[in-house]
């Protein structure tokens, strides 16, 4: 069964500094894709970086980049030179190849000080 | 513009109630779901259509109707409201499913539910 593990509730970083977010999962599936959704108060869910599992590379999108271990089966988000809109939730996120079914995390709550 | 809008953005309701929400997508995907956010924030998949097809449908009370009139629209509709149904409702809708490359999901602004 699938299942991903954010073990952080809540991150504090200073502005303009990097922060990690934690994120593992667990499948027994070779095919396999990893999401990150931020939500800020406001509510709305918005998708930010993907990481397929065959991917060679660690997905980079602006600011936000993923660090991909498979072997560890982490798939950490990095966000750097942090802004005060980036406080927010973050949720990590798994669908295994051929399925539809999204699975995520329970999130981490970012605060971005000024 | 609007990819994925829902209507109402927030609804009361007593218990016992019967209502609906609705979930209309602009993007042309062909799969669209529903997704339940409890207090505590967390995420569940309830269901999920492709092309007006039912594919996935999770441990969902049967007082959870999904109703797919065209791949464009996924309306919920739910029976005889209980107070447990307090949450934040998102439809979502993705383009044509592939095993690999990113399937990203996007999503509507929610609706939140108040059961009194």
């Amino acid at each position: 069964a699938q299942k991903i593990t954010q073990t952080q509730p809540g991150m504090f970083v200073q502005e303009k500094e990097a922060v990690t977010l934690d994120c593992t999962y667990d499948t027994s599936d070779q095919s396999y894709g990893l999401f990150w959704y931020k939500q800020p108060s406001s509510g709305e869910m918005i998708f930010l970086i993907y990481q397929g599992s065959y991917d060679e590379q660690n997905a980079t999108e602006g600011r936000y980049s993923l660090n991909f271990q498979k072997a560890r089966k982490s798939a950490n988000l990095v966000i750097s030179a942090s802004q005060l809109g980036d406080s927010a939730m973050y949720f990590c996120a798994m669908k295994q190849g051929g399925s539809e079914k999204l699975v995520f995390g329970k999130g981490t709550k970012l605060t971005v000080n000024p | 513009d609007t990819a994925v809008s829902q209507t109402p953005k927030y609804l009361v309701t007593q218990m016992g109630n019967d209502k609906s929400i609705k979930c209309e997508q602009n993007l042309g995907h062909d799969t669209m779901y529903w997704y339940k956010q409890d207090s505590k924030k967390f995420l569940k998949i309830m269901f999920s259509y492709n092309n007006k097809e039912l594919i996935i449908n999770e441990t969902v009370p049967n007082r959870f109707s999904p109703k797919s009139p065209d791949k464009a629209h996924l309306n919920l509709h739910i029976n005889s409201l209980e107070l447990g149904d307090s949450a934040v409702y998102f439809c979502a809708s993705s383009p044509r499913l592939r095993d690999r490359g990113s399937n990203e999901q996007f999503f509507g602004p929610g609706t939140r539910l108040t059961v009194l």
